[in-house]
């Protein structure tokens, strides 16, 4: 059970949009800056969003990241067949245990 | 460029120790944390330990006190994670991680540890 909350998976033709929520609490996305992962088969993870909305060197604006409450959002458009990914979100959880915390991943299908 | 760069792949036994590596270059070791992911096959990310080099503040997830040992060399950059006595559970691709704001990934290190 992991600590953020995303959908499984999600689909969508190319060209088209997808967006993919990650539900937190107060103590992690409600206080923190929210990050984006992209994970192809068989590679590590590739920060894809940080500080919320922004994006690294090198990453297309076709992604997007937004966060409201203690919720966040990464929006992808124009699909393509190469996004077909895992994508996590993370952030900082502020509890007891203090460390960086996860969402459990969602499998993007570009149909 | 931030890099971390992590030691091999590892096949062991249960009850078997092991300690792998993370050596860090690029950014300042000390003033960011850096820490453990665990990933089973098929699974998410599970954080498993961190450490702020600066001060030695380290921190366990729930689920894994007392499972591992975190630990980190200054002088060479390099973070350490340690199991005394592993299981076959333990079976996963370990991901170093820099955090600042956000995660910075290492390359993995898949630990294979048979019954």
């Amino acid at each position: 059970q992991s600590v953020l909350t995303q959908p499984p998976s999600v689909s969508a033709a190319p060209g088209q949009k997808v967006t993919i929520s990650c539900s937190g609490s107060s103590s992690n996305i409600g206080k923190n800056y929210v990050s984006w992962y992209q994970q192809l088969p068989g590679t590590a993870p590739k920060l894809l969003i940080y500080e919320n909305n922004k994006r690294p060197s090198g990453i297309p604006d076709r992604f997007s990241g937004s966060k409201s409450g203690t919720s966040a959002t990464l929006g992808i458009t124009g699909l393509q067949t190469g996004d077909e990914a895992d994508y996590f979100c993370g952030t900082w959880d502020s509890s007891l245990s203090a460390g960086p915390v996860f969402g459990g991943g969602t499998k993007l299908t570009v149909l | 460029e931030v890099q971390l760069v992590q030691s091999g792949a590892e096949v062991k036994k249960a009850g078997e120790s092991l300690k792998i590596s993370c050596k860090a270059s690029g950014y300042s070791f000390s003033t960011s944390w850096i820490g453990w992911v665990r990933q089973m096959p098929g699974r998410g990310l599970e954080w498993m330990a961190i450490v702020y080099p600066a001060d030695s503040d380290t921190r366990y997830s729930p689920s894994f006190q007392g499972q591992v040992t975190i630990s980190v060399d200054k002088a060479i950059n390099t973070a350490y994670l340690q199991w005394s006595s592993l299981q076959a559970s333990d079976t996963a691709i370990y991901y170093c991680i820099r955090w600042s704001q956000c995660a910075y990934w290492g390359q993995g290190a898949l630990v294979t540890v048979s019954s």
